[in-house]
């Protein structure tokens, strides 16, 4: 089955313990990127990547790090996480074919900083 | 700036009536135009998607979409609607120009609720 996995799903952790929010597709796409959702806020952007070795920041890349050392995986870096970045986050990925392929979404991964 | 507008946080429809779900941008240029679904504790799942050409786009779940370029609206309808259509609805336009990015905008969301 086609889908895009994140690790853990739940996550209550403490301020400045580094965490990684894995995530895995099984589809070979070429894009990923990491959203979160917070409430009045939607969907932002955090990062996203073209390809293996290619990143890029989104809209709101402080505070977070990641790397795409294999096509299928794409880990979110939490180095230092804050209370601010308590959140809902979304791995996605689509194929690198071009801007009209949707975007495939795991179930999400809620972190609670405290 | 680029955005997309949801005017209706909750939608409450009847079992059995039509739904629609109301969608305006505002994006230069002809931008791709995405609905996705969320429901309860899951990601984002895609519905339908307008790229050019037919105005009416047809989807999952026997959703459809129709496309208006002059009002730049693309309004998410079903002729008759199920309990398990209750979930999050997003209306999601490409951003543009995008270079590499696959980057889409989005909105808050409308809340659709539909009542046995």
């Amino acid at each position: 089955e086609a889908q895009v996995t994140q690790n853990p799903r739940y996550l209550i952790t403490v301020t400045g313990k580094k965490l990684t929010v894995t995530c895995s597709q099984n589809m070979n796409h070429e894009y990923m990127s990491w959203y979160r959702q917070d409430p009045g806020l939607g969907l932002r952007q955090i990062y996203y990547s073209m390809n293996v070795e290619v990143t890029d920041k989104g809209d709101v890349p402080e505070g977070y790090k990641v790397s795409r050392k294999e096509k299928r995986n794409f880990p979110l870096i939490l180095e230092s996480p804050s209370p601010n970045q308590t959140s809902l986050y979304f791995c996605a990925s689509s194929t690198g074919q071009g801007r009209n392929q949707p975007q495939h979404f795991g179930d999400g991964t809620r972190l609670s900083i405290l | 700036a680029q955005s997309v507008a949801q005017p209706e946080d909750q939608v409450n429809v009847a079992e059995g009536n039509p739904l629609t779900v109301k969608c305006t941008y505002s994006v230069s240029g002809n931008p791709y135009l995405f609905w996705y679904v969320q429901y309860p504790n899951r990601g984002l799942q895609f519905l339908l998607k307008y790229i050019t050409g037919d105005n009416l786009v047809k989807g999952s779940y026997g959703f459809e979409a129709e496309f208006n370029k002059s009002q730049t609206s693309f309004h998410l309808k079903k002729p008759s609607a199920l309990v398990s259509d209750s979930a999050l609805y997003f209306c999601a336009p490409n951003e543009l120009p995008g270079g590499n990015n696959r980057k889409l905008i989005w909105g808050l969301g409308t809340s659709l609720a539909v009542n046995p």
